[in-house]
C-alpha cells in the first residue's frame, strides 16, 4: 500500500490476556519505530528497527513488552500479560532511513478491560 | 533527560488569521526538529523539518523558526484554515542519536469560521 498500515484499528481485552498488534510499513523504508499515546499527550518512543540492526529497545516500559521484525518488512508489538495501564492507542511509523521524517499508520487503539 | 515541551496547550484563532504555536526543547544537542499534526483518530502527519544549521525554513503557508539560543521551535501557519484544526506536535532528536525522537505533548489548534 501507499502508507503505514496498522492492524487491527481497534482491539478491546481482559485484563491479563496477551495481545499482538501489527505494522506493514511503507515498502523499502529501513527504520520503523513503535510509539505509545496515551489520551492527550504525546508519543512515547518504545522500540525503533534499522534494517537488519540490532534493535534499540531502551523505550519499551516493562518486559511484557516486546517487538519484532522482519528484515525490513512487517513488524510486530506484543504485550503479554495486558494491565489497565497498557490501554493507549499504539503507533507504528517509518522512514526511509533513520533521522528523516516519519510516516505514520493511524493506530492500534487499544483498550484493557 | 530530554524534554521537548509546549506554551500553549489550546490556541483558538479566527479563520484567516495567522497562527503560532510554540515549542520549547532543553538539549543543546537537539540537531533535528520536525513539526506533525493530528487530526483526531488519525496517526500524526508531517509538516515540516527543520536542521540546526538552519534558523527558518518555509513551506506552503507554514514556516518554522528555529532559535538555538533559547531553545526555541515555532510553527506559523498563514491565513488559517478550518482543515487545519488539530493538535500539533514538535519533535526533536540528537545528533548523536537519530534513533529517537522525542515528541512534545501537543497543542491543540481550534480554527473557528
Amino acid at each position: 500500500g501507499a502508507g503505514v498500515s496498522q492492524s487491527p484499528s481497534n482491539k478491546v481485552t481482559e485484563k491479563g490476556k496477551d495481545v499482538e498488534l501489527r505494522c506493514d510499513p511503507i515498502s523499502g523504508h529501513t527504520a520503523l519505530y513503535w510509539y505509545r499515546q496515551r489520551l492527550g499527550q504525546g508519543l512515547e518512543f518504545l522500540i525503533y528497527f534499522q534494517g537488519n540492526s540490532a534493535p534499540d529497545k531502551s523505550g519499551l516500559p516493562s518486559d511484557r513488552f516486546s517487538a519484532e521484525r522482519t528484515g525490513e518488512s512487517v513488524s510486530t508489538l506484543t504485550i503479554q500479560r495486558t494491565q489497565q495501564e497498557d490501554s493507549a492507542v499504539y503507533l507504528c511509523a517509518s522512514s526511509f532511513y533513520r533521522g528523516q521524517p516519519q510516516h505514520f499508520g493511524d493506530g492500534t487503539r487499544l483498550s484493557i478491560l | 533527560g530530554e524534554s521537548v515541551g509546549l506554551h500553549l496547550p489550546t490556541l483558538s484563532v479566527q479563520e484567516g488569521d495567522n497562527s503560532i504555536i510554540n515549542c520549547a526543547y532543553s538539549n543543546s544537542a537537539s540537531d533535528y526538529f520536525i513539526w506533525y499534526k493530528q487530526e483526531s483518530g488519525k496517526g500524526p502527519q508531517f509538516i515540516i523539518d527543520i536542521r540546526s544549521n538552519m534558523d527558518k525554513r518555509q513551506g506552503q503557508r507554514v514556516t518554522v523558526l528555529l532559535n538555538k539560543t533559547v531553545k526555541h521551535l515555532s510553527l506559523q501557519i498563514a491565513a488559517t484554515q478550518p482543515g487545519d484544526s488539530a493538535v500539533y506536535f514538535c519533535a526533536e532528536t540528537p545528533g548523536y542519536n537519530f534513533n529517537k525522537f522525542y515528541f512534545g505533548s501537543g497543542t491543540k489548534l481550534n480554527v473557528k469560521p
